[in-house]
């Protein structure tokens, strides 16, 4: 069974960091694609950052060049690394897994989420 | 960047009804689209990929159509366990960005 376990969310003020961290089972991780998505309290969901199996990564324009991603395949875990917050950063984090078959960044398995807030 | 978005924004139906999502995307993304449904409280969902494929375990009353830019989420006949927001989201290539979401609720 596939399971991914995020932790790391807290409550940060503005300016800060946190590290956010996704812990897999299930699967072969090293060999998938896996996302970040977050989701503002009440509303809808912001794809944030993909990290492919061979490392190349991706970010949406409004974390890129605040935000980084990473993978420990060693350890079966994904990264976020998460600088120069802002209010608006506030959201759930969803770690998500690239579709069991077919090779394309959608998502067939999600995490539950971890809270992050920012606020002073 | 794709921009995506969905209408309507929410729509409320009776129980039995065909409702219909639209999704569209500022430049053509073939069809590589996908569509999700998230319950209050919970995950989001995978429903449809490829614009048409129904994820296995998917109720065969949702249907998926379109490429290029335009698609379409359909439940042919709405059921109170469908009350959620649907989202569409393109994978073409990055930004794998979701519309806004439509919220889906029964009259």
């Amino acid at each position: 069974e596939v399971q991914l376990l995020e932790s790391g969310g807290d409550l940060v003020q503005p300016g800060g960091s946190l590290r956010l961290s996704c812990a897999v089972s299930g699967f072969t991780f090293s060999n998938y694609a896996m996302s970040w998505v977050r989701q503002a309290p009440g509303k809808g969901l912001e794809w944030v950052s993909a990290i492919f199996a061979s490392g190349a990564s991706y970010y949406a324009d409004s974390v890129k060049g605040r935000f980084t991603i990473s993978r420990d395949n060693s350890k079966n875990t994904l990264y976020l690394q998460m600088n120069s917050l802002r209010v608006e950063d506030t959201a759930v984090y969803y770690c998500a897994k690239r579709h069991t078959t077919v090779t394309a960044n959608f998502f067939d398995d999600w995490g539950q989420g971890t809270l992050v807030t920012v606020s002073s | 960047d794709i921009q995506m978005t969905q209408s309507p924004s929410s729509l409320s139906a009776s129980v039995g009804d065909r409702v219909t999502i639209t999704c569209r995307a500022s430049q053509g993304i073939s069809s590589s689209l996908a569509w999700y449904q998230q319950k209050p409280g919970k995950v989001p969902k995978l429903l449809i990929y490829a614009a048409s494929t129904l994820q296995s375990g998917v109720p065969s009353r949702f249907s998926g159509s379109g490429s290029g830019t335009d698609f379409t989420l359909t439940i042919s006949s709405l059921q109170p366990e469908d009350v959620a927001a649907y989202y569409c989201q393109k994978y073409h290539s990055a930004p794998f960005t979701f519309g806004p979401g439509t919220k889906v609720d029964i009259k």
